[in-house]
Formats: C-alpha cells, sequence, structure tokens
C-alpha cells in the first residue's frame, strides 16, 4: 500500500477555506485516494474519494494532479464542528474487503 | 441513512476476563470489518469477514480474538482473556462489494 505523508495538524478561523495536502509519491496505478473524518470519540466517517482530477461532493473537494503523487483535500467555509482529525487513504479502488490503513491524519482546529 | 451500531458504547472489565463486542452492520452489506484505536494513536485494522469466515486479519488478531456472526443481523468480537493492552476503541464498520466502509460509533473497553 501507498505511504501517505500529511500535516500533523492546521488551524483555521471559522468561515475559512482549509486546504489539506497529502503526498503519496509511489502511489499504484490502480489506487483510489480516500478521505476520512473522525471526530472525538467517534468512529471515522468517509468524505470523499478520487482517482484524478477533481471530484465535489456536498461535504468537500478533493483535487489531484496529474502524476497522482499527491492531493489536496479542500473544505470550504469550515465551522467549528468541522474541527476533526482527516486521514487520507490510498489504495485500490472502493474497498470492497481491502482493509483500511490508516496513518496519523490531519488534525484541523478551527477557532471562532 | 443506514448505520451501523454498537454496543455496548463502553465496557469496563477485569484482566483476564472475556469480553464480547456487539455490532449490528448496514442491513444490506456483505462486508465486515473490526478495527481498534488505542487512545492517542492510529485506527489499526484487525479482521475482515466475509461469506461466514474471516477474509484477513492482522498481527493484533490473535488466539485471544475471535469474531462470529451469530445470525442474520449481529457481528461480533470475542476476546477470551483480556489483557491491560486490549484497552481501545473498537469500531465495526461494513461495506457493500463496491463501496467504502461505513463504521459505527465504536465501543470503549478499558481493562483494569
Amino acid at each position: 500500500l501507498a505511504k501517505t505523508t500529511q500535516p500533523i495538524s492546521m488551524d483555521s478561523y471559522e468561515g475559512q477555506e482549509v486546504n489539506i495536502t497529502c503526498s503519496h509519491n509511489n502511489i499504484a496505478t490502480n489506487d483510489y485516494i480516500t478521505w476520512y473524518q473522525q471526530f472525538p470519540s467517534q468512529g471515522p466517517r468517509f468524505i470523499i474519494q478520487g482517482y484524478k482530477t477533481k471530484v465535489t461532493n456536498e461535504v468537500a473537494s478533493l483535487f489531484i494532479p496529474a502524476d497522482r503523487k499527491s492531493s489536496t483535500l479542500s473544505l470550504p467555509r469550515v465551522s467549528l464542528s468541522d474541527t476533526a482529525v482527516y486521514y487520507c487513504l490510498v489504495g485500490p479502488g472502493m474497498s470492497g474487503n481491502t482493509p483500511l490503513v490508516f496513518g496519523k491524519g490531519t488534525r484541523l482546529s478551527v477557532i471562532a | 441513512e443506514p448505520e451501523v451500531t454498537q454496543t455496548p458504547s463502553h465496557q469496563v472489565t477485569q484482566m483476564g476476563q472475556e469480553v464480547i463486542l456487539r455490532c449490528v452492520p448496514i442491513s444490506n452489506h456483505l462486508y465486515f470489518y473490526w478495527y481498534r484505536q488505542i487512545l492517542g494513536q492510529k485506527v489499526e485494522f484487525l479482521v475482515s469477514f466475509y461469506n461466514n469466515e474471516i477474509s484477513e486479519k492482522s498481527e493484533i488478531f490473535d488466539d485471544q480474538f475471535s469474531v462470529e456472526r451469530p445470525d442474520g443481523s449481529n457481528f461480533t468480537l470475542k476476546i477470551r482473556s483480556t489483557k491491560l493492552e486490549d484497552s481501545a476503541m473498537y469500531f465495526c464498520a461494513s461495506s457493500d462489494v463496491q463501496e467504502t466502509q461505513y463504521f459505527g460509533p465504536g465501543t470503549r473497553l478499558l481493562v483494569l
């Protein structure tokens, strides 16, 4: 599985756009990039998944450059409730029966 | 929206005792998983389960652990003789064939 590197922590003010970048230099051809969010004392929650270019849903956008060696999760206009740990995962396709491998994630703190 | 549920939310037990953690996966899902997260550490994969048998397990999932799907709805994790180091949040997850994994809220296990 491709190793991922992301910042340990980030701070942001409410209402700002937050971009969290993840490096995955040895991503494989059939690997997808998936982001999960985890609030304290809760299970991880799927946010978004993509393979290339840009994916957008009601929660976030995911930008993936042509070489796919990095990706950026973009959270528009964050609120206090977006304070959480965000994990970037790289692995084959929709997970199906594949165990998820979590790193340490990025701890986002949103300040009023 | 369908969700994974887990019981109990908290469990305190004495070292050496057996515990059973229960999960009700999303009803039409076919793949089931257990993960754990020791306080302050990463989410770690324990085991995956499909078609009434273990598909994959990690090094953590030793002979003290077992999983079972005793009926059409429940999915359980049993720890036969708990150790202090088993204290953690235990998350159940489920997925369909080509879908991401959905996590439950977790069971906080404390071994004294």
